[in-house]
């Protein structure tokens, strides 16, 4: 079966680095999602790795081990606009997204 | 240049009853996508549409339809609406996706209660 495993809540103290971690087992692959929605809105796009290796874009990076079925977000010099929560998708060989069930982010000052 | 817009925002149904759901983007995009969103699951795809005139089903199909008249609009049906059907409703549109890495665009939601 197709399933995306992501932790369901994570704490962090503003200013902090976290990385949010995801495993993925799909029929197929065809890359990696990350998108960020924050509570009553729609979930808005924040990266996409095909290859293996590290991502960077400004305080968030995101990275992808294909032989290990792993990704991770990591979000730098964390703030308060941060608190959301964080949705990994993985394409399938139809690039249908199959998607986790978030994590929540709670950012403390 | 309005991306993607749903309507209604929010609505009561009483079980039994039916309501169309009306997604429209203005990025000439290929694919258009419904989702539903429930508490501690992820995103599950309820039908989709890679051009004007074809729909497809996704991985929870049953109770609903759709209709891609137009390529700018997607509606998502519910003919007779169950407490099951309790949500937060999705959709999104994206380009071509053969490629890979195609992103896809959320409208803001439709809020369902269904008593």
């Amino acid at each position: 079966g197709q399933n995306i495993d992501q932790p369901t809540e994570m704490t962090a103290t503003e200013g902090a680095i976290v990385q949010i971690n995801c495993t993925y087992q799909t029929s197929g692959f065809n890359g990696l999602f990350w998108y960020q929605q924050h509570a009553g809105e729609a979930p808005t796009f924040l990266s996409y790795n095909v290859l293996d290796g590290l991502e960077e874009k400004g305080r968030f990076s995101s990275f992808l081990s294909r032989s290990k079925g792993y990704s991770y977000l990591l979000l730098k010099e964390l703030q308060m606009k941060d608190s959301a929560s964080y949705l990994c998708a993985a394409s399938d060989s139809n690039y249908q997204l199959i998607w986790g069930a978030g994590t929540k982010l709670i950012i403390k000052p | 240049n309005a991306g993607v817009t749903q309507t209604p925002k929010f609505r009561v149904l009483k079980t039994g009853q039916s309501m169309t759901l009306l997604c429209a983007q203005d990025m000439n995009h290929e694919y258009m996508y419904w989702y539903r969103q429930d508490p501690g699951m992820g995103l599950r795809l309820i039908h989709y549409s890679v051009g004007e005139g074809t729909t497809a089903k996704g991985e929870v199909p049953d109770g609903y339809n759709v209709s891609r008249l137009k390529k700018q609009n997607f509606l998502l049906g519910l003919e007779s609406a169950a407490p099951s059907q309790t949500s937060v409703y999705f959709c999104a549109s994206s380009g071509v996706i053969d490629r890979g890495g195609e992103t896809q665009y959320f409208g803001p939601g439709t809020r369902l209660l269904v008593l």
